[in-house]
Protein backbone atom coordinates (compact mmCIF):
# COMPACT_ATOMS: atom_id res chain seq x y z
CA UNK A 1 0.00 0.00 0.00
CA UNK A 2 1.57 3.07 -1.35
CA UNK A 3 2.03 5.99 1.72
CA UNK A 4 2.51 9.99 0.80
CA UNK A 5 4.01 12.17 3.58
CA UNK A 6 4.79 15.78 3.32
CA UNK A 7 7.15 17.92 5.27
CA UNK A 8 8.69 21.40 5.48
CA UNK A 9 8.66 24.80 7.43
CA UNK A 10 5.03 25.70 8.03
CA UNK A 11 5.92 29.36 7.77
CA UNK A 12 7.63 31.05 4.97
CA UNK A 13 8.20 34.80 4.70
CA UNK A 14 6.17 36.54 1.95
CA UNK A 15 8.67 37.27 -0.96
CA UNK A 16 10.72 34.20 -0.21
CA UNK A 17 10.61 30.31 -1.68
CA UNK A 18 8.14 27.56 -0.52
CA UNK A 19 9.72 24.39 -0.08
CA UNK A 20 7.98 20.78 0.64
CA UNK A 21 9.15 17.27 0.12
CA UNK A 22 7.00 14.20 -0.57
CA UNK A 23 7.99 11.05 1.10
CA UNK A 24 6.46 8.13 -0.72
CA UNK A 25 7.14 3.95 0.99
CA UNK A 26 5.04 0.98 -0.64
CA UNK A 27 5.76 2.72 -4.86
CA UNK A 28 8.46 4.25 -6.58
CA UNK A 29 8.48 7.69 -8.20
CA UNK A 30 11.43 6.48 -10.67
CA UNK A 31 9.71 4.15 -12.25
CA UNK A 32 6.75 5.37 -15.24
CA UNK A 33 3.51 3.94 -13.56
CA UNK A 34 2.36 6.89 -12.12
CA UNK A 35 2.57 10.53 -12.19
CA UNK A 36 3.09 12.51 -8.77
CA UNK A 37 1.90 15.51 -7.98
CA UNK A 38 1.25 18.77 -6.13
CA UNK A 39 -1.85 19.99 -4.93
CA UNK A 40 -3.28 22.85 -2.74
CA UNK A 41 -6.34 24.06 -0.53
CA UNK A 42 -7.10 27.78 1.43
CA UNK A 43 -8.29 27.40 4.35
CA UNK A 44 -11.90 26.81 3.70
CA UNK A 45 -11.66 26.73 -0.20
CA UNK A 46 -11.18 23.95 -2.96
CA UNK A 47 -8.14 22.03 -4.20
CA UNK A 48 -6.37 23.64 -7.10
CA UNK A 49 -3.63 21.42 -9.17
CA UNK A 50 0.16 22.67 -8.71
CA UNK A 51 2.25 20.77 -10.52
CA UNK A 52 3.19 17.10 -11.50
CA UNK A 53 6.67 14.49 -11.92
CA UNK A 54 6.54 11.64 -14.36
CA UNK A 55 9.59 9.50 -14.62
CA UNK A 56 11.62 11.52 -12.48
CA UNK A 57 12.16 14.37 -15.39
CA UNK A 58 9.07 15.57 -16.92
CA UNK A 59 7.47 17.70 -15.31
CA UNK A 60 3.98 19.90 -15.94
CA UNK A 61 2.52 22.45 -14.18
CA UNK A 62 -0.47 24.60 -13.99
CA UNK A 63 -0.37 27.81 -16.32
CA UNK A 64 -1.63 30.07 -13.26
CA UNK A 65 1.53 29.20 -11.24
CA UNK A 66 4.28 28.19 -13.94
CA UNK A 67 6.38 30.86 -13.84
CA UNK A 68 7.05 30.47 -9.67
CA UNK A 69 6.93 26.34 -9.51
CA UNK A 70 9.83 23.95 -9.76
CA UNK A 71 8.71 20.33 -8.78
CA UNK A 72 11.78 17.50 -8.88
CA UNK A 73 12.35 13.98 -7.75
CA UNK A 74 15.07 12.20 -5.20
CA UNK A 75 15.48 8.85 -6.43
CA UNK A 76 17.56 7.83 -4.10
CA UNK A 77 15.69 8.92 -1.14
CA UNK A 78 12.23 8.04 -3.37
CA UNK A 79 10.90 11.58 -2.40
CA UNK A 80 9.86 13.76 -4.72
CA UNK A 81 9.52 17.99 -3.93
CA UNK A 82 7.77 21.07 -4.51
CA UNK A 83 9.72 24.82 -4.94
CA UNK A 84 7.33 27.43 -5.22
CA UNK A 85 9.08 30.91 -5.00
CA UNK A 86 7.93 34.64 -4.81
CA UNK A 87 5.42 33.67 -1.92
CA UNK A 88 2.21 36.21 -0.71
CA UNK A 89 -0.33 35.86 1.70
CA UNK A 90 -2.62 34.48 -1.45
CA UNK A 91 -0.09 31.02 -1.34
CA UNK A 92 -1.10 30.19 2.43
CA UNK A 93 -2.54 26.78 2.13
CA UNK A 94 -2.56 22.87 3.27
CA UNK A 95 -0.63 21.48 0.80
CA UNK A 96 -0.88 17.82 -0.16
CA UNK A 97 1.27 15.36 -2.46
CA UNK A 98 -0.80 12.38 -4.27
CA UNK A 99 0.07 9.57 -6.75
CA UNK A 100 -2.10 9.30 -9.93
CA UNK A 101 -2.26 9.36 -13.89
CA UNK A 102 -6.29 10.29 -14.68
CA UNK A 103 -6.97 10.85 -10.95
CA UNK A 104 -5.51 10.86 -7.71
CA UNK A 105 -5.68 7.36 -6.10
CA UNK A 106 -3.55 8.29 -2.71
CA UNK A 107 -2.65 11.42 -1.23
CA UNK A 108 -0.81 12.55 1.69
CA UNK A 109 -2.40 13.68 5.21
CA UNK A 110 -1.50 17.65 4.17
CA UNK A 111 1.24 20.01 5.48
CA UNK A 112 -0.32 23.55 6.41
CA UNK A 113 1.82 26.47 4.72
CA UNK A 114 1.25 29.68 6.54
CA UNK A 115 3.03 32.82 4.17
CA UNK A 116 3.69 35.72 7.09
CA UNK A 117 6.26 38.02 8.08
CA UNK B 1 -9.79 25.92 -19.83
CA UNK B 2 -12.87 23.52 -18.61
CA UNK B 3 -14.52 24.61 -15.75
CA UNK B 4 -16.44 22.04 -13.55
CA UNK B 5 -19.53 24.06 -11.51
CA UNK B 6 -21.04 21.54 -8.61
CA UNK B 7 -24.49 22.32 -7.31
CA UNK B 8 -25.70 22.24 -4.33
CA UNK B 9 -22.61 24.42 -3.07
CA UNK B 10 -24.39 22.76 0.24
CA UNK B 11 -27.35 20.28 0.93
CA UNK B 12 -29.05 19.34 4.18
CA UNK B 13 -30.11 15.83 4.22
CA UNK B 14 -30.97 13.36 6.98
CA UNK B 15 -29.37 10.14 7.46
CA UNK B 16 -30.98 7.35 5.30
CA UNK B 17 -32.06 9.64 2.91
CA UNK B 18 -30.55 10.05 -0.80
CA UNK B 19 -28.36 12.63 -1.79
CA UNK B 20 -27.50 13.53 -5.81
CA UNK B 21 -24.62 15.72 -5.90
CA UNK B 22 -24.50 17.55 -9.65
CA UNK B 23 -21.15 18.48 -11.27
CA UNK B 24 -21.20 20.29 -14.72
CA UNK B 25 -18.61 21.17 -17.19
CA UNK B 26 -18.32 23.82 -19.38
CA UNK B 27 -17.31 21.43 -22.20
CA UNK B 28 -17.39 17.96 -22.80
CA UNK B 29 -15.11 15.47 -21.09
CA UNK B 30 -13.89 13.27 -22.86
CA UNK B 31 -13.39 9.43 -22.67
CA UNK B 32 -14.93 9.51 -19.17
CA UNK B 33 -12.25 11.64 -16.84
CA UNK B 34 -14.42 12.23 -14.29
CA UNK B 35 -13.72 11.71 -10.98
CA UNK B 36 -15.16 12.02 -7.58
CA UNK B 37 -13.67 12.38 -3.91
CA UNK B 38 -14.59 12.77 -0.64
CA UNK B 39 -13.19 15.05 2.07
CA UNK B 40 -13.77 15.13 6.06
CA UNK B 41 -12.78 17.57 8.05
CA UNK B 42 -8.67 17.64 9.02
CA UNK B 43 -8.42 15.17 6.39
CA UNK B 44 -7.16 14.81 2.51
CA UNK B 45 -9.27 14.12 -0.13
CA UNK B 46 -10.17 10.35 -0.57
CA UNK B 47 -11.35 8.50 -4.10
CA UNK B 48 -14.72 7.59 -4.19
CA UNK B 49 -15.10 7.00 -8.18
CA UNK B 50 -13.38 7.42 -11.57
CA UNK B 51 -14.09 6.96 -14.80
CA UNK B 52 -17.26 8.55 -14.18
CA UNK B 53 -19.19 5.19 -12.39
CA UNK B 54 -16.17 3.36 -11.44
CA UNK B 55 -15.94 2.56 -7.59
CA UNK B 56 -12.90 2.49 -5.69
CA UNK B 57 -12.70 -0.75 -3.96
CA UNK B 58 -13.72 -0.68 -0.31
CA UNK B 59 -16.29 2.43 -1.34
CA UNK B 60 -20.00 1.04 -0.06
CA UNK B 61 -22.16 0.29 -3.35
CA UNK B 62 -24.66 3.10 -1.89
CA UNK B 63 -22.48 5.52 -3.60
CA UNK B 64 -22.66 5.74 -7.62
CA UNK B 65 -21.64 7.88 -10.47
CA UNK B 66 -23.40 8.54 -13.26
CA UNK B 67 -23.41 10.61 -16.34
CA UNK B 68 -21.90 11.82 -20.14
CA UNK B 69 -20.08 14.73 -21.66
CA UNK B 70 -21.05 17.81 -19.49
CA UNK B 71 -23.48 16.47 -16.65
CA UNK B 72 -22.38 14.04 -14.02
CA UNK B 73 -23.95 13.63 -10.92
CA UNK B 74 -23.03 11.43 -7.28
CA UNK B 75 -26.01 9.60 -5.74
CA UNK B 76 -25.95 8.16 -2.55
CA UNK B 77 -28.48 5.96 -1.85
CA UNK B 78 -29.01 5.73 1.71
CA UNK B 79 -27.27 8.46 3.64
CA UNK B 80 -25.01 7.05 6.71
CA UNK B 81 -23.93 9.51 9.22
CA UNK B 82 -20.14 8.78 7.91
CA UNK B 83 -21.36 10.32 4.74
CA UNK B 84 -21.52 13.40 6.08
CA UNK B 85 -18.38 15.48 3.93
CA UNK B 86 -17.17 18.21 1.38
CA UNK B 87 -17.59 16.30 -1.89
CA UNK B 88 -15.48 17.09 -5.21
CA UNK B 89 -15.73 16.46 -8.63
CA UNK B 90 -12.03 16.28 -10.97
CA UNK B 91 -11.84 15.84 -14.62
CA UNK B 92 -8.32 14.98 -16.42
CA UNK B 93 -7.49 16.49 -19.94
CA UNK B 94 -7.10 19.69 -20.96
CA UNK B 95 -4.79 22.38 -19.89
CA UNK B 96 -4.13 22.34 -16.79
CA UNK B 97 -4.80 18.58 -16.67
CA UNK B 98 -6.43 18.61 -13.29
CA UNK B 99 -9.57 20.87 -12.70
CA UNK B 100 -11.70 20.68 -9.43
CA UNK B 101 -15.32 21.83 -8.93
CA UNK B 102 -15.54 23.75 -6.00
CA UNK B 103 -17.49 21.60 -3.82
CA UNK B 104 -20.37 20.40 -2.22
CA UNK B 105 -20.79 19.95 1.12
CA UNK B 106 -23.14 17.30 2.50
CA UNK B 107 -24.39 18.01 6.29
CA UNK B 108 -26.74 16.80 8.72
CA UNK B 109 -30.59 18.32 8.01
Amino acid sequence: QVQLQESGPGLVKPSQTLSLTCAVSGASVSTGNYYWSWIRQPAGGGLEWIGRIYNTESTKYNPSLESRVTISADTSKNQFSLMLNSVTAADSAVYYCARGLLKFDSWGQGSLVTVSS
Amino acid sequence: EIVLTQSPGTLSLSPGERATLSCRASQSITNNYLAWYQQKLGQAPRLLIYGVSIRVAGIPDRFSGSGSETDFSLTISRLEPEDFAVYYCQQYGGSPPYIFGQGTKLEIK
